[in-house]
């Protein structure tokens, strides 16, 4: 069964609208979730990790402001794309890692957004 | 600045046969290697990974070659059936990092 839940699945909305996606860890306690991107043809991208109970780290060129991630509780982590324009169009997918070191990150559907 | 790279974006392969889908990385300090299945409109999901001390890690009809000399690795399938149909991703890491550096797929048609 599914590890992680992501919704939604499809956003289609207005430029300047704020857009939250949520992402629940279904079988275990995360204190780190990942939020990915990816553009068409391009790979998935580490937008920033998020971390339980503190700030998000973002990777190098993401806005912070312009995604904001909370972490407010052990299973859900959400990302926040504020005042989003057609530039912000992309595929976003989280994941999450049980345990530390080496051990592989199950995602989530991902979320479709467009921005009109 | 791809650092892990899949060259094929397509592969098709006949069932019963072999599938090898592969991948290079250009980091030298990347030492954990998985494989991830993507089916369209769901999330990757794990196959199968490989720590940098090792060459070979098997699962069932599934097999990751890892040859650091060359920065290459590669997943084996065999033999390959029509369920395994989709868009294969190689990601890596370093020291146990949580940042994965994703290929940009390969996506396998399995042919009847």
């Amino acid at each position: 069964g599914a590890v992680v839940s992501q919704h939604p699945s499809r956003v289609i909305c207005k430029s300047g609208t704020s857009v939250k996606i949520e992402c629940r860890s279904l079988d275990f306690q995360a204190t780190t979730m990942f939020w990915y991107r990816q553009f068409p043809k391009k790979s998935l991208m580490l937008m920033a990790t998020s971390n339980e109970g503190s700030k998000a780290t973002y990777e190098q060129g993401v806005e912070k402001d312009k995604f904001l991630i909370n972490h407010a509780s052990l299973t859900l982590s959400t990302l926040t794309v504020t005042s989003a324009h057609p530039e912000d169009s992309s595929f976003y997918i989280c994941s999450v890692a049980q345990g530390g070191g080496n051990q592989p990150q199950h995602f989530g559907d991902g979320t479709r957004l467009s921005i009109l | 600045d791809q650092q892990v790279k899949q060259n094929s974006p397509s592969l098709s392969v006949q069932e019963g046969r072999i599938s090898i889908l592969n991948c290079d990385y250009t980091n030298s300090m990347f030492d954990y290697f998985l494989w991830y299945k993507k089916y369209p409109a769901e999330g990757p999901t794990f196959l199968i990974s490989i720590s940098s001390i090792k060459d070979k890690n098997e699962d069932g009809r599934f097999t990751v070659f890892l040859n650091k000399s060359a920065k290459h690795l590669s997943l084996h399938i065999v033999p390959s059936q029509p369920g395994d149909s989709a868009v294969y991703f190689c990601a890596a890491s370093a020291g146990g990092a949580n940042n994965l550096f994703f290929g940009t797929g390969t996506r396998l048609t399995v042919i009847p």
